[in-house]
């Protein structure tokens, strides 16, 4: 059984440009949130995604944007690049009807904004 | 508003020896508190939660925490720190609302000499 997977690994994007981060629940997960890692800090939570709409957001500017598919893989768009978008991107799925603690994060995606 | 604080950034230890890691919560509502790890290139994998009840609780890998209302902390503890321990741990609160998202502190990094 995966658990939550996240593409690409990692990758480098230019100030202004776009990025769209993909993100594929475990088996049986119907929600999906995002978290940003910047450097030496701890996730901070994007949004979260349930039923291909977007049920919460953390303090994050429009920019930022996501969808979720009716498999219930989500992407996370990003427009208009800073460079302090630079951080690890963390995926989190679970089901929604389980307790909220079982959370599964993937690995993230690494992105360097230059 | 809800916040985590882990004083420590860096902690170094021998193995062996017993390890404790600080966190204290700020969250007006009976808080839900998790304790993660992440190793290098890996997502955040839960080492123990604690929602209500017994407020010493057991996780994996040989670590526990225990919950004290009246300090606002909930620290982690090892025994015997063994070399594989070597990561980077975050305390989370969990917000119990529709998302049911979590707020981390920065991390503490853990060091393991033999």
């Amino acid at each position: 059984d995966a658990g939550v997977t996240q593409s690409p690994t990692h990758l480098i994007k230019t100030r202004g440009q776009q990025v769209t981060l993909r993100c594929s629940p475990k088996s049986g997960h119907d929600t999906v949130s995002w978290y940003q890692q910047a450097l030496g800090q701890g996730p901070q939570f994007i949004f979260q995604y349930y039923e291909e709409e977007e049920r919460q957001r953390g303090n994050f500017p429009d920019r930022f944007s996501g969808h979720q598919f009716p498999n219930y893989s989500s992407e996370l768009n990003v427009n208009a690049l800073l460079l302090g978008d630079s951080a690890l991107y963390l995926c989190a799925s679970r089901a929604e009807r389980a307790f909220f603690y079982e959370q599964y994060f993937g690995p993230g995606t690494r992105l360097t904004v230059t | 508003a809800q916040s985590v604080t882990q004083p420590d950034i860096h902690i170094t230890v021998s193995e062996g020896a017993s390890l404790e890691l600080r966190c204290n919560y700020s969250y007006g509502a009976t808080p839900y508190l998790f304790w993660y790890v992440q190793s290098p290139g890996q997502g955040l994998q839960l080492l123990l939660k604690y929602f209500s009840g017994d407020t010493l609780v057991q996780g994996i890998k040989g670590f526990e925490a225990e919950f004290k209302r009246s300090q606002s902390s909930f620290n982690l503890r090892k025994p015997s720190v063994h070399w594989s321990d070597a990561a980077e741990y975050f305390c989370a609160v969990g917000i119990q609302t529709g998302a049911n998202n979590l707020f981390f502190g920065t991390g503490t990094r853990l060091t393991v000499i033999p």
